[in-house]
């Protein structure tokens, strides 16, 4: 089956540059993806890896080791409106529904 | 764009009544998927939907409940009866197909309470 692993909290103060790792145990790969959700409202997405490296998007990069089943979300000059809970995600075996991780709250202090 | 509409936002009842979710994907999106969140199980997937069709529906809890998608553009989730475990915010999604760089858009779910 599938399985992932994340810590349950993170805090940060204001501007800090904060890493949210994810391990995950999976028979077929078909790419990580990261959510963010603000306090119970709509998860969004945030980016995906499939190969090996990083993936930036402004202020957020993404990177995926393959060999070491490992990624991690990196959050750089933290805002306050950064807190919320961040949710790594798989496919299935057979590439169909994501399977999200139990989801990293990271707090942002001033 | 509208995203993914889910009604109704709030909903309080008692135990042994019926509750009926309702889902508007995003239109042009062929998968609809159902997710129940709580503290103690996180983000689960209870069924989804491929042009209409329910493909996997091993996440749905038991035969209380059920979900249909009868056209493209609306999906819903019914309880009968309905339980206090059963508390949770429902989450409705779509996209547009399975690959990682097809993203999966949320609803802003239905808060559900069972007294």
């Amino acid at each position: 089956g599938q399985s992932l692993e994340q810590p349950s909290e993170v805090t940060a103060v204001e501007g800090a540059i904060v890493q949210i790792n994810c391990t995950y145990q999976t028979s077929g790969f078909y790419g990580l993806s990261w959510y963010q959700q603000h306090d119970g409202g709509a998860p969004t997405f945030l980016s995906y890896n499939a190969l090996d490296g990083l993936e930036e998007t402004g202020r957020f990069s993404s990177f995926l080791s393959r060999s070491d089943s490992y990624g991690y979300l990196l959050l750089q000059e933290l805002q306050m409106k950064d807190s919320a809970s961040y949710f790594c995600a798989v496919r299935d075996n057979q590439g169909g529904k994501l399977i999200f991780g139990q989801g990293t709250e990271l707090s942002v202090k001033p | 764009d509208a995203g993914v509409i889910q009604s109704p936002r709030h909903e309080v009842t008692e135990m042994g009544q019926e509750v009926t979710l309702r889902c508007k994907p995003i239109s042009g999106h062929d998968y609809l998927f159902w997710y129940r969140q709580t503290m103690m199980r996180g983000l689960e997937l209870l069924i989804y939907f491929n042009n209409n069709v329910p493909i996997d529906d091993s996440g749905m809890p038991e035969d209380r409940f059920s979900a249909k998608m009868p056209n493209a553009s609306f999906s819903t989730l019914k309880i009968q009866p309905s339980e206090p475990r059963d508390s949770a915010v429902y989450f409705c999604a779509s996209s547009e197909g399975l690959g990682s760089n097809q993203p999966q858009h949320f609803g802003d779910g239905t808060r559900l309470s069972i007294l």
